[in-house]
């Protein structure tokens, strides 16, 4: 159980261009959807908390018109890298948690997509 | 603030027990989680601990002293897919999770 899935797993795009990102709880509702942000040898830093049917909380320093976060149902959340730079090149994870109810707020995470912009 | 202190790398070898320390000060305490990551993939939940304690999960094994700000995670027979990155998390009074900045483990043989 418990299982995160994220598509795509790879990405390479022009620079200037928009791409989206996907993140689907298979196995169970996710109330609350993170999106995370790693570069190489580098901690997981946290960009946003997706939360169905309201708006994104944001990470100081990120931006949320760059970075378009949408979690329309209890099992997507979607991450849209808008007008994506070669700086944008990075390890996007997202990670799910269970309904509130649940004892441990267990985040599980997806596979990742790994992002390169040319 | 809030902090979090694990140490950055550590070298076992393969067969032999290793300890993590991960020492925290957060605003409030929901619980503690271990997660596992191998280099260039996602995190894995490996444990929680919301109680005093030590719990036991086949190999690894996590630990839990409140008072004390502390756990541990302790892997056992070691093998050489445990390389990786081992990640120490603490859930404050707000239930957002701080994240430690990792252990990396190097097994050698």
């Amino acid at each position: 159980g418990a299982v995160v899935s994220q598509h795509p797993s790879w990405v390479i795009c022009k620079s200037g261009t928009s791409v989206k990102i996907e993140c689907r709880s298979l196995d169970f509702q996710a109330t609350t959807m993170f999106w995370y942000r790693q570069f190489p040898k580098q901690s997981l830093m946290l960009m946003a908390t997706s939360n169905e049917g309201s708006k994104a909380t944001y990470e100081q320093g990120v931006e949320k018109d760059k970075f378009l976060i949408n979690h329309a149902s209890l099992t997507l959340s979607t991450l849209t890298v808008t007008s994506a730079h070669p700086e944008d090149s990075s390890f996007y994870i997202c990670s799910a948690r269970e309904d509130p109810g649940s004892f441990s707020y267990t985040q599980y995470f997806g596979p990742g997509t790994r992002l390169t912009v040319l | 603030g809030q902090n979090i202190d694990q140490p950055t790398e550590m070298t076992a070898t393969e067969g032999a027990i290793v300890q993590i320390n991960c020492t925290y000060q957060t605003s409030g305490f929901n619980g503690l989680f271990w997660y596992q990551q191998h280099a260039g993939e996602a995190p894995t939940f490996l444990s929680y601990n919301v109680l005093d304690g030590l719990e036991e999960k086949g190999r690894f094994s996590s630990f839990l002293s409140r008072s004390k700000g502390y756990s541990y995670l302790l892997l056992k027979e070691l093998q050489m897919k445990d390389s990786a990155s081992y990640l120490c998390a603490v859930l404050d009074s707000n239930y957002q999770l701080i994240w430690g900045a990792g252990t990396k483990l190097i097994i050698k043989p």
